[in-house]
């Protein structure tokens, strides 16, 4: 069975360190590729995605997200983090197949940032 | 203002009754998604439509039932079937098919007393 897998499901941070965050998806196929945010009391918000090119995809806030199909992962992350990044974030891929296509989500990872 | 409206916010319901929430988008998107979030298990399909008057049963459909009957509308039943209905219901739609981006309303909260 198809799966998205994100393998912090916590993370804590001060301000200014870097982040990264792990998604893997098992597929050997063409890939659609996602990362999503919700903040406190919001909605779920499209940060990045990836198509097809240039497999460093840049995206809203300062993130970024490197696709490496080698390795069936597309890692999101953001040299500087700050107080308001604080939120959850989901990893998302749609497997293009003849019959169907369906976006997976992976399980979220909870992004702490404290001041 | 264009973008996916959802309501009611936080909907509570007693054991046994059915509840529909409600979900509508003014973006002009062929495809409409309802999906369950549950803590620690991200965000899993329970019906999609990518055309009116048409629709298909996601991974969790059990104790659920969808409509479609006009573009911009897909309203969601929560059955008295459904064994576990307390949780965050997102809506959500894509210009066209499956593989295409899609953005998400901001949630009915739905809990069963």
């Amino acid at each position: 069975a198809q799966s998205v897998s994100q393998h912090n499901h916590h993370v804590i941070l001060s301000e200014a360190a870097s982040l990264e965050l792990g998604c893997n998806y098992s597929y050997g196929g063409t890939v659609n590729l996602f990362w999503y945010v919700q903040y406190p009391g919001q909605h779920l918000q499209l940060l990045l995605k990836y198509f097809s090119g240039d497999p460093l995809v840049k995206g809203i806030k300062g993130f970024e997200a490197e696709f490496i199909k080698s390795k069936f992962s597309f890692n999101l992350r953001k040299p500087s983090v700050q107080w308001s990044d604080t939120a959850e974030y989901f990893c998302a891929v749609i497997l293009i197949k003849a019959a169907g296509n369906k976006l997976t989500f992976g399980g979220g990872t909870r992004v702490l940032v404290k001041p | 203002d264009g973008g996916i409206t959802q309501s009611p916010k936080y909907l509570f319901r007693k054991e046994g009754q059915n509840v529909t929430l409600s979900c509508e988008q003014n973006l002009n998107h062929d495809a409409m998604y309802w999906y369950r979030q549950d803590p620690g298990q991200g965000l899993r399909l329970i019906y999609y439509s990518q055309i009116v008057n048409d629709f298909q049963k996601g991974d969790i459909a059990e104790g659920y039932s969808v409509s479609r009957e006009k573009k911009e509308s897909f309203p969601l039943t929560v059955t008295s079937a459904q064994k576990n209905p307390t949780a965050f219901y997102l809506c959500a739609s894509s210009i066209s098919g499956r593989t295409d981006t899609q953005y998400f309303g901001p949630g009915t909260r739905l809990t069963v007393l």
